[in-house]
């Protein structure tokens, strides 16, 4: 099974304030990604990296920034936090030549008030 | 637009019946479905995933089959558990398309609740 890690489980901040959400992986998998989801919704691709210095947009247009200067280490970072930046945030990483199977954190719900 | 559908945002079933969940898709290029498990306030977990060249794939009481023609799939859990109730994500990729990214697009989710 794979391991994928993500700190903070919660974050609760106020408007202004710059975050980095951590996602780190065990397994060596070169392809990463970030997720985000709000209840009732499908999960949308932000962020998603190929390898080191790799990192692209995804499919839903993000002010969140990436970066991937380690193979296991995959951060995420908001300059300034929004309310609309309320949600849930999922890092996962892939196997296999075409990483076709995802395997998930648990996630960061993260609250800006 | 919405490329994967999933119509049902419910469904409750008694415990050891059969939990069926519909997910349909628009792009005729995706070849690789997966259903994935939630729990609130955790990462969805992988079940079960079928490739187009099948159109059914079975692991103990999760089946998934396949209908290209409709674009069409779909989980049953037989029998169904308390425990399986939480959100159900079916989501679809184009895996060998050149330059395939390894990106999966995801339905919006169907919340099973399985009944004791």
């Amino acid at each position: 099974e794979a391991d994928i890690y993500q700190t903070p489980r919660y974050l609760v901040i106020g408007t202004g304030k710059k975050i980095t959400l951590e996602c780190s992986q065990t397994m060596g998998h070169d392809k990463m990604y970030w997720y985000q989801q709000d209840p009732g919704m499908e999960l949308h691709l932000i962020h998603y990296s190929y390898g080191v210095n790799s990192t692209e947009k995804g499919d839903l247009s993000s002010e969140s920034t990436v970066s991937r200067i380690r193979t296991e280490h995959f951060p995420l970072t908001l300059e300034s936090a929004r309310p609309s930046h309320t949600s849930q945030y999922l890092c996962a990483s892939s196997e296999g030549p075409f990483g076709e199977k995802l395997f998930f954190g648990s996630g960061t719900q993260l609250s800006v008030l | 637009d919405q490329q994967v559908k999933q119509n049902s945002p419910s469904l409750s079933v008694q415990e050891g019946r059969i939990s069926i969940l519909n997910c349909d898709y628009t792009n005729s290029m995706f070849d690789y479905f997966l259903w994935y498990k939630k729990y609130p306030a955790e990462g969805p977990t992988f079940l079960i995933s079928i490739s187009s060249i099948k159109d059914k794939n079975e692991d103990g009481r999760f089946t998934v089959f396949l209908n290209k023609s409709a674009k069409h799939l779909s989980l049953h859990i037989v029998p169904s558990q308390p425990g399986d109730s939480a959100v159900y994500f079916c989501a679809a990729s184009a895996i060998f398309l050149s330059g395939n990214t390894g990106k999966l697009i995801f339905g919006q989710g169907t919340t099973l609740q399985v009944k004791p």
